[in-house]
């Protein structure tokens, strides 16, 4: 199984507030896991990704953070968010396969007012 | 940018007709795959082509890659309404990271 739990679906939090989105996923043990933003009608950006527990990388100088506590979960955070991480927040894992195909998430709708 | 880059940004074509979009790419690669994703939700993955490819075909889809000139196609044939959608090129920029392009928006009216 390659499925991957991502909540909530949607989130409206005021600017400021702390963030917390939580990914878990299901299938082989230490698969790669990622964290991409979307904005509105644009393409994927990619944040953070891991490749094992507490083995975590991050992409571009921003607001957010990302844990790894567990094998299969992948946290993204924020302690004070801002109107700039407004966005669609998607969570994926690689194949096991050398080819890396992305399994993603439903993904989290992120509104900060 | 080190993003592929798809174009047209969008498209709007009849049911029945072809939809072919295009990814271009910098760098090179081991192989490029194509997602499609429909409106608020996640992406799914369609169809990899290695780049010792040149053509590869998944029932309706057909994708070409041409590596002299960093360049990848998706044709979707006899398109359906449930086709509107979409669509993402991807390659790796290193082991590890999958960058996409902007995508494709796709619209097909019945």
């Amino acid at each position: 199984s390659q499925t991957i739990h991502q909540w909530p679906a949607t989130l409206v939090q005021p600017v400021g507030s702390p963030l917390s989105l939580e990914c878990t996923v299901e299938g082989t043990s230490n698969p790669n896991l990622y964290w991409y933003r979307q904005a509105a009608g644009r393409g994927l950006q990619l944040l953070f990704y891991s490749i094992g527990i507490d083995q975590i990388s991050s992409e571009v100088p921003q607001n957010l953070s990302a844990s790894r506590p567990q094998d299969r979960q992948f946290i993204l955070s924020s302690k004070k968010l801002l109107l700039s991480d407004s966005g669609f927040y998607l969570c994926a894992r690689a194949s096991t396969t050398t080819e890396g195909k992305l399994f993603f998430g439903s993904g989290t709708q992120l509104s900060v007012l | 940018s080190q993003q592929g880059e798809e174009d047209p940004q969008a498209l709007s074509i009849q049911e029945g007709e072809n939809a072919t979009m295009n990814c271009s790419y910098k760098t090179s690669i081991n192989n490029l795959q194509w997602y499609r994703q429909n409106s608020g939700r996640g992406l799914v993955h369609l169809i990899l082509i290695r780049s010792n490819e040149r053509e590869k075909h998944s029932g309706r889809l057909r994708v070409t890659l041409d590596t002299s000139k960093k360049s990848s196609s998706l044709l979707i044939t006899a398109s359906r309404a449930a086709d509107t959608a979409s669509y993402f090129c991807a390659r790796h920029q290193g082991a590890q990271k999958l960058v996409f392009g902007q995508g494709t928006r796709l619209t097909i009216n019945p």
